[in-house]
């Protein structure tokens, strides 16, 4: 059964600092992993989806990693600002056809 | 393009109510998917529809079911309300059946409180 965990669960950094969110999965046979954030009551905005075949992929202050091998993906978030305040969501998608999500990582950003 | 929508926003309902929830798709999704939103149990996968048939469906009693339109609307039902079925419901849309279908899209979601 895929499980998928999120560390930290929470952190605090002031602006301006480069931050990288974790993420693990148990089941390294992924079709892909995608990257999202929640602001508070809202629903889940997408930020970058990574295909099984991929190593990476990145937009604009965002870099996502993917190490299948390892069950690994980081997202790297350059230059943090106030506004990238919200809780980072990673998903799995595979063998079971839907999305695995973890726990969360909730980011807050000094300013 | 317009992003998924859900409707309604907010819901307030008593326990054995019934409950519907609408979700339209970004233009040219096929698959839409339920998910409910609890503070103590995270994300959980309700289930998905693809061309108006459910492919996949999660863990959860029979009184949640939905449907899906030839336009590829969808809408999910609570039937019997419980107040642990208070939560954030939330719908998403990918091209094709996940996770084919690449990324998904996520709509704001419908609170409902079950008092």
């Amino acid at each position: 059964k895929q499980e998928v965990t999120q560390i930290p669960a929470a952190l605090s950094v002031p602006e301006g600092e480069n931050l990288v969110l974790n993420c693990s999965f148990t089941d390294s046979a992924i079709y892909n992993l995608q990257w999202f954030r929640q602001d508070p009551g809202k629903g889940l905005t997408s930020l970058l989806l990574i295909q099984s075949s991929q190593r990476e992929q990145t937009s604009g202050r965002l870099n996502a990693s993917l190490d299948k091998s390892s069950g690994r993906s980081t997202l790297y978030i350059a230059a943090s600002q106030p506004g990238d305040s919200a809780t980072y969501l990673c998903a799995v998608g595979g063998a079971t056809n839907k999305l695995i999500f973890g726990t969360g990582t909730l980011l807050a950003v000094q300013p | 393009k317009a992003g998924v929508t859900q409707t309604p926003r907010y819901l307030i309902k008593t326990r054995g109510q019934q409950v519907t929830l609408s979700c339209s798709p970004i233009s040219g999704h096929r698959s839409v998917s339920w998910y409910q939103q609890t503070p103590g149990q995270g994300l959980q996968f309700l289930f998905e529809y693809f061309s108006e048939t459910q492919r996949n469906k999660g863990n959860f009693p029979g009184r949640f079911s939905g449907r899906q339109f030839s336009n590829s609307r969808s809408e999910m039902n609570v039937s019997t309300l419980e107040l642990g079925d208070s939560a954030l419901y939330l719908c998403a849309s990918s091209l094709d059946l996940v996770p084919l279908g690449g990324e998904q899209f996520f709509g704001p979601g419908t609170r409902l409180t079950v008092l």
